[in-house]
């Protein structure tokens, strides 16, 4: 079965400091890798998407991912956090399964700016 | 841009009683998701609902649990008989394509709390 692990439940950077949050992911074939964004209150934000080609993935935000096959890892990296930046972030991978699909998600980082 | 809606946002029920959490997809999308998040953990899959039909279940869509799209616009999550350990934020998502070619998108949720 699939499953994702996101190793860090919380994490504070300061503001403007570079920020990467680590997920590894187990799945038998090519993966469909996500990364989403919760902001207090609020539903869940696609921030970027890998399913084939060019490795490193930029997505909104000024958010971009690596995926590393041999590491069977897909981290997010943000340069410069801003204290909007502040929420929790959601790896996921997905499945296609009968007619539709289904995301396994991760349990999740909280990510806490200081200024 | 078009967004996923749900209703209401918050809902406090006793045990026992029915309710029916309401989400209004994106209009073109034809895959319709319930995923649930109980308070610390992470997002679960629930069900998946293409063709006025459920394509995926998971175990914890029980006998309890119902989907239906009654018309063009609603798709809803009927519980039965609520018990505590439904008390979670519920999220209700839709895409376009069978996903992960397209990705879903969530509503802003609606948080059950079952006393």
């Amino acid at each position: 079965a699939q499953s994702v692990t996101q190793p860090d439940i919380h994490i504070t950077v300061s503001e403007g400091a570079s920020l990467e949050l680590r997920c590894n992911y187990s799945y038998g074939a090519t993966p469909y890798l996500f990364w989403y964004v919760q902001s207090p209150g609020q539903g869940l934000q696609l921030l970027l998407k890998y399913f084939s080609g060019d490795t490193l993935v930029q997505g909104i935000k000024g958010f971009e991912a690596e995926f590393k096959r041999s590491q069977s890892s897909f981290n997010l990296r943000k340069p410069s956090v801003h204290w909007s930046d502040a929420a929790e972030y959601f790896c996921a991978v997905g499945q296609l399964t009968g007619t539709a699909s289904k995301l396994t998600f991760g349990t999740g980082t909280r990510l806490q700016v200081t200024l | 841009e078009p967004e996923v809606t749900q209703t209401p946002s918050h809902q406090v029920t006793q045990m026992g009683q029915e309710v029916i959490l309401r989400c209004v997809p994106i209009s073109n999308h034809l895959y319709f998701y319930w995923y649930r998040q109980i308070l610390g953990q992470k997002v679960e899959f629930l069900v998946s609902f293409y063709n006025n039909e459920i394509s995926e279940k998971s175990e914890i869509f029980d006998d309890q649990f119902s989907v239906e799209r009654p018309d063009g616009s609603n798709f809803t999550l009927k519980i039965r008989s609520t018990k505590l350990e439904d008390s979670a934020m519920y999220f209700c998502a839709s895409s376009e394509a069978r996903a992960p070619n397209s990705p879903l998108h969530f509503g802003n949720g609606t948080r059950l709390t079952v006393t």
